[in-house]
């Protein structure tokens, strides 16, 4: 099946320091991969994303390279700020189905401090 | 356009009442999702619509959900006796596929359901 693995959190860091957060996945087809962010008390936005392998995706200092051979898309920022806190979400959407329903990793929490 | 939008925010209500949230997309999209998100946990996918077409309904949607997408715009979710496991955030979202192209999923705010 289809399935979406991600570091446990919580993740706390100090201010500026560089952050990774594993993703890796499981999927019948070739996935588009995914990087959601959700703020405390928000919805979810989507971060960045990468449609086929190779292919980064960056946003707002964040960084994620799709890696097929390794079935991984860690995420990455190399200066944090506290307003980064939140909790992150990796995802997959097998876009050559007929439908292309999102599904996620457990998510995790990251708190940056001062 | 101002994205997906759901209604209300938050709801509390007793165990055994009926409630019903609601789901605007994004305008021209044709695929609407619900997926409900726990405590702690990624969202799950619940149920997808194709226009008014509910093409998928997940295992987690007990006979006590029922969802609607009437005329392929706005969809409703509606939870009868409500349970205090259905205490949860119900996340809509919205894509486009096929036609004038196709989009990621846009996700609403949610609808913070509590069940007392």
């Amino acid at each position: 099946g289809n399935s979406v693995t991600q570091m446990e959190g919580p993740v706390t860091l100090s201010e500026e320091a560089f952050l990774t957060i594993n993703c890796t996945y499981t999927a019948t087809g070739y996935p588009s991969l995914f990087w959601y962010v959700q703020y405390p008390g928000e919805g979810l936005q989507l971060l960045l994303k990468a449609t086929k392998a190779d292919d980064k995706g960056s946003n707002k200092g964040f960084e994620a390279t799709y890696r097929k051979e390794t079935t991984s898309f860690h995420l990455e920022k190399g200066s944090v700020q506290v307003s980064d806190s939140a909790v992150y979400f990796c995802a997959l959407s097998i876009v050559e189905t007929s439908y292309d329903k999102v599904i996620f990793g457990p998510g995790t929490s990251l708190s940056v401090i001062p | 356009d101002t994205g997906v939008s759901q209604n209300p925010r938050h709801k509390i209500t007793k165990r055994g009442q009926n409630v019903t949230f609601r789901c605007d997309p994004i305008s021209e999209h044709n695929r609407l999702y619900w997926y409900r998100q726990t405590l702690g946990q990624g969202p799950e996918f619940l149920t997808y619509f194709q226009n008014e077409a509910q093409l998928e309904k997940s295992r987690l949607l007990s006979d006590r959900f029922s969802a609607e997408r009437p005329k392929g715009s706005f969809s409703t979710l509606e939870i009868q006796r409500t349970e205090q496991g259905d205490s949860a955030m119900y996340l809509c979202a919205s894509s486009q596929r096929g036609g004038s192209g196709n989009t990621e999923a846009f996700f609403g705010q949610g609808t913070r359901l509590t069940v007392v």
